[in-house]
């Protein structure tokens, strides 16, 4: 149990377009998903936490209006990068919070790719 | 803030024994976690720590000392496939559920 899909796996676009990534936990509610970033060689950055039907806590330094976040049911988040730049360029991940036991499932990764 | 640091890069020789340490400094702590990520694929789980000791399970072991901000993850019986990065997470406490990454360290397990 506890899987969670995310979806596209890897993505390339033009810069100045937007991506949407989606991040849909199959087997169990989470009222609670964590967007990640991950550049090359480095650790997981937490981008924002996503409550469904509210809006996303971002951490800081990190743009609101560019990195839009959705969480309109239990079960499904989505990331949508706005205006992409190939600086955006990274791996994203994204985690659902699974209220009994309190863990963390990571969904698979996007590998986002601006040109 | 939160700083939780660990060693850029480690390599250890198969079958042998390896320690990762990290030590963090956050506002808030409800529990300490270790992750194994492969290149380009999501961090699966190896252990959590939310009391003082040791904790083991397998050929991985992990070890918290909340008054000295330091935990390490102990690997035994290195084998090849043990490659991989090792990630130190902090659960913030306080009500909130964000688990926060220490830099990670890349295990290179050699022949």
């Amino acid at each position: 149990g506890a899987v969670v899909s995310q979806h596209p796996s890897w993505v390339i676009c033009k810069s100045g377009t937007s991506v949407k990534i989606e991040c849909r936990s199959l087997d169990f509610q989470a009222t609670t998903m964590f967007w990640y970033r991950q550049f090359p060689k480095q650790s997981l950055m937490l981008m924002a936490t996503s409550n469904e039907g509210s809006k996303a806590t971002y951490e800081q330094g990190v743009e609101k209006d560019k990195f839009l976040i959705n969480h309109a049911s239990l079960t499904l988040s989505t990331l949508t990068v706005t205006s992409a730049h190939p600086e955006d360029s990274s791996f994203y991940i994204c985690s659902a919070l699974r209220l009994q036991g309190s863990w963390w499932t990571f969904g698979s990764g996007t590998r986002l790719t601006v040109v | 803030g939160q700083n939780i640091d660990q060693p850029t890069e480690m390599t250890a020789t198969e079958g042998a024994i390896v320690q990762i340490n990290c030590t963090y400094q956050t506002s808030g702590f409800n529990g300490l976690f270790w992750y194994q990520q492969h290149a380009g694929e999501a961090p699966t789980f190896l252990s959590y720590n939310v009391l003082d000791g040791l904790e083991e399970k397998g050929r991985f072991s992990s070890f918290l000392s909340r008054s000295k901000g330091y935990s390490y993850l102990l690997l035994k019986e290195l084998q090849m496939k043990d490659s991989a990065s090792y990630l130190c997470a902090v659960r913030r406490g306080g009500g909130a559920n964000n688990l926060f990454f220490g830099t990670g360290t890349r295990l290179t397990v050699i022949p």
